[in-house]
């Protein structure tokens, strides 16, 4: 069964900073691109970003962008997710999701559990 | 930016279809997927590109799409398939989620 999970979330104050990690078994991570999801509390769900499967390509939605950063280690079968000048706006369970297809049609087959940033003075 | 559009809610009868649009401009063209969120789980996918379904979800689950409207159907409508459920589609290098809709089994 296909495992991914999330850590490293927590507390942290506006304009901090924190990485988010998400360590994937039971698949070939290396073939893959890694997604982030976030939700915020009671509200839906909302696409951070993109990393390809080696690395090379990374799209972000406009609200992160130049603030959040994705990367990889496929030696470690481990995405990252590295969020810095934190918002308020920031606070909500982050998913990190399996894409599939995306030259085509993408879609997200697998996701974590979740880990779950406040950003809270 | 590209949006696709939910009913806030639906309510179906037990053992009824319960149908979910999700619109957007030539949203047939990019041949959606839909996840399932029961409250305090992670999304599940059920149906992607637009008619396919992944294995072990159950058949009463389809999806159609045409035009500039995606819908997922629920065929005899279990309690347990009360949950949000949320379709998405890539548009270039975005992602984009509908706002979700939350099925009622009353």
């Amino acid at each position: 069964q296909v495992q991914l999970v999330e850590s490293g979330g927590g507390v942290v104050q506006p304009g901090r900073s924190l990485r988010l990690s998400c360590t994937a078994s039971r698949f070939k991570f290396s073939n893959y691109g890694m997604h982030w999801v976030r939700q915020a509390p009671g509200k839906g769900l909302e696409w951070v970003a993109v990393i390809w499967f080696d690395g090379s390509n990374k799209y972000y939605a406009d609200s992160v962008r130049g603030r959040f950063t994705a990367s990889r280690d496929n030696s470690k079968n481990t995405v990252y997710l590295q969020m810095n000048s934190l918002r308020a706006e920031d606070t909500a369970v982050y998913y990190c999701a399996r894409d599939r297809d995306w030259s085509t049609y993408n879609y997200f087959d697998q996701w974590g559990q979740g880990a779950l940033v406040t950003v809270s003075s | 930016s590209y949006e696709l559009t939910q009913p806030p809610s639906v309510s179906v009868s037990p053992g009824q279809t319960a149908s979910i649009t999700c619109s957007g401009d030539q949203l047939g063209d990019k041949f959606p997927s839909w996840y399932q969120q029961r409250p305090g789980q992670s999304p599940v996918l059920v149906i992607y590109q637009g008619t396919k379904r992944p294995s072990g979800i159950p058949e009463r689950f389809s999806g159609s799409n045409s035009g500039n409207t995606a819908t997922l159907t629920i065929s005899g409508t279990q309690a347990m398939d009360e949950a949000d459920y949320y379709c998405q589609a890539r548009d270039s290098s975005n992602v984009v989620f509908g706002g979700g809709t939350k099925l009622t089994v009353l």
